[in-house]
């Protein structure tokens, strides 16, 4: 089954601690994103990258970090620069050809103590 | 800078009547619009999705309108049923090399009632 693979669904982690999110695609796509979701918003941009070893800061890079070092992977760090944490986070991926149809993973929530 | 955005938090329909979802947009550069479904604790599933160069694309009891000079769409559904009770998120894409980076709107809340 193709798709989208994110790990853990629930996390905790203290305050002042990096955590990283894990995201895995079988999908052969090209382009990979993060995006964050909070209560009664949108779902906003992290960080986004359209071939490996190469990746783009989105609307709210801030106090996070990514890489690319594999087509099916895109890790996201949440370092403890990042003033609220707390949230929803979402994984994507698209083809990138012609083709604008993101698929999201199910999402892991992190909440920060 | 709320670049895409969808005015009513939430929506209340009977089963089998229409439900219509509305989104407005500001960037002239977005040529590409997608809906997104999503339920609590889930990742977003596509639903539909229109190019710049239409204004209305259907699937099944799903469609999408486009205005491009109002800078507005909308979702239409019909008949409306319980299990289409979610979010429904408008997303864009300015294409390019953009393709596949979304900017979404807040979502609107559905609820349809039995």
């Amino acid at each position: 089954d193709g798709g989208i693979t994110q790990s853990p669904k629930y996390l905790f982690r203290k305050e002042g601690q990096n955590v990283t999110l894990s995201c895995e695609q079988n999908l052969n796509h090209d382009a990979m994103y993060w995006y964050r979701q909070d209560p009664g918003q949108g779902l906003r941009l992290i960080y986004y990258s359209q071939i490996v070893n190469d990746f783009q800061k989105g609307d709210i890079a801030e106090g996070y970090s990514v890489s690319r070092e594999k087509k099916e992977s895109f890790p996201l760090t949440v370092t403890s620069a990042q003033k609220n944490p707390t949230a929803f986070y979402l994984c994507a991926s698209s083809s990138g050809q012609g083709s604008s149809e993101a698929f999201f993973g199910q999402g892991t929530r992190l909440t920060v103590v | 800078d709320q670049q895409v955005k969808q005015n009513s938090p939430s929506l209340s329909v009977q089963e089998g009547r229409i439900s219509i979802l509305n989104c407005d947009y500001t960037n002239s550069m977005f040529d590409y619009f997608l809906w997104y479904k999503k339920y609590p604790a889930e990742g977003p599933t596509f639903l539909i999705s229109i190019s710049s160069i239409k204004d209305k694309n259907e699937d099944g009891r799903f469609t999408v309108f486009l205005n491009k000079s109002a800078k507005h769409l909308s979702l239409h559904i019909v008949p409306s049923q319980p299990g289409d009770s979610a979010v429904y998120f408008c997303a864009a894409s300015a294409g390019g090399t953009s393709y596949g980076k979304l900017t979404f709107g807040q979502g609107t809340i559905l609820t349809v009632h039995p």
